[in-house]
């Protein structure tokens, strides 16, 4: 667990702001994902990326942007911030392997104000 | 895309007895599906999975079932501990989908001393 990082953990933003969440992984994973997490609605998909350079929309993208320029790194920006965007983000990866074991990084909780 | 349901919402189980978390999921091409415990305030840990190629998997106190006929699989935690108490969620996935997972919407699982 501790191979898969997040930054920071906690943040208060306001609504209109730009914020990016860091995501960092030492294992060399190819695949790397962004959740959200709401009370009721489970884990849904943000955005996942296979490997470096390539990055595809999950669930529920709108309002957010990623990039992917280096395998162990995979950042979430929230081009303007809104209240709804308040809820605790995941990161993980995988190594894509026969089990396809997704590890979680220990979360980030945002509150938009 | 995927669709996965998961049953009950909350479950209060007397330490010793055994619990039960069933989920559906809608896409026979989904072939792999973990089961993660979320401890309050903690990342999902993995604390099981099964391919589809599988019927039945344990370890330990915990096990799950899968029934490919009836889109439908399920967790049994046996002599149940204060310690299992947790958010558990179910997920599936499919091949050639990177990985992707699809949650259930997550069991509160409380194990009363």
């Amino acid at each position: 667990d501790a191979g898969i990082t997040q930054s920071p953990r906690y943040k208060i933003t306001e609504t209109g702001r730009q914020v990016t969440l860091m995501c960092h992984q030492t294992w060399s994973h190819s695949y790397m994902f962004w959740y959200r997490q709401d009370l009721g609605h489970g884990l849904r998909l943000i955005y996942y990326s296979a490997a470096a350079d390539i990055t595809d929309k999950g669930e529920v993208p709108d309002g957010y942007v990623v990039s992917r320029s280096k395998t162990e790194n995979f950042p979430l920006t929230l081009e303007s911030a809104t209240r709804s965007q308040t809820s605790v983000y995941f990161c993980a990866s995988t190594s894509g392997g026969a089990m396809e074991t997704q590890y979680f990084g220990p979360g980030t909780r945002l509150l938009v104000l | 895309g995927e669709n996965v349901e998961q049953h009950p919402s909350t479950l209060s189980v007397q330490e010793g007895d055994s619990a039960v978390i069933k989920c559906t999921y809608s896409d026979s091409a989904s072939n792999y599906f973990p089961w993660y415990k979320q401890e309050l305030g903690k990342r999902p840990q993995l604390i099981i999975d099964i391919r589809s190629n599988v019927g039945e998997k344990k370890d330990q106190r915990i096990a799950v079932t899968l029934n490919k006929t009836a889109k439908h699989f399920s967790l049994h935690i046996t002599e149940t501990q204060p310690e299992d108490s947790a958010v558990y969620f179910c997920a599936a996935s499919m091949a050639g989908s990177a990985r992707q997972l699809t949650f259930g919407s997550g069991t509160q699982l409380t194990v009363l001393p």
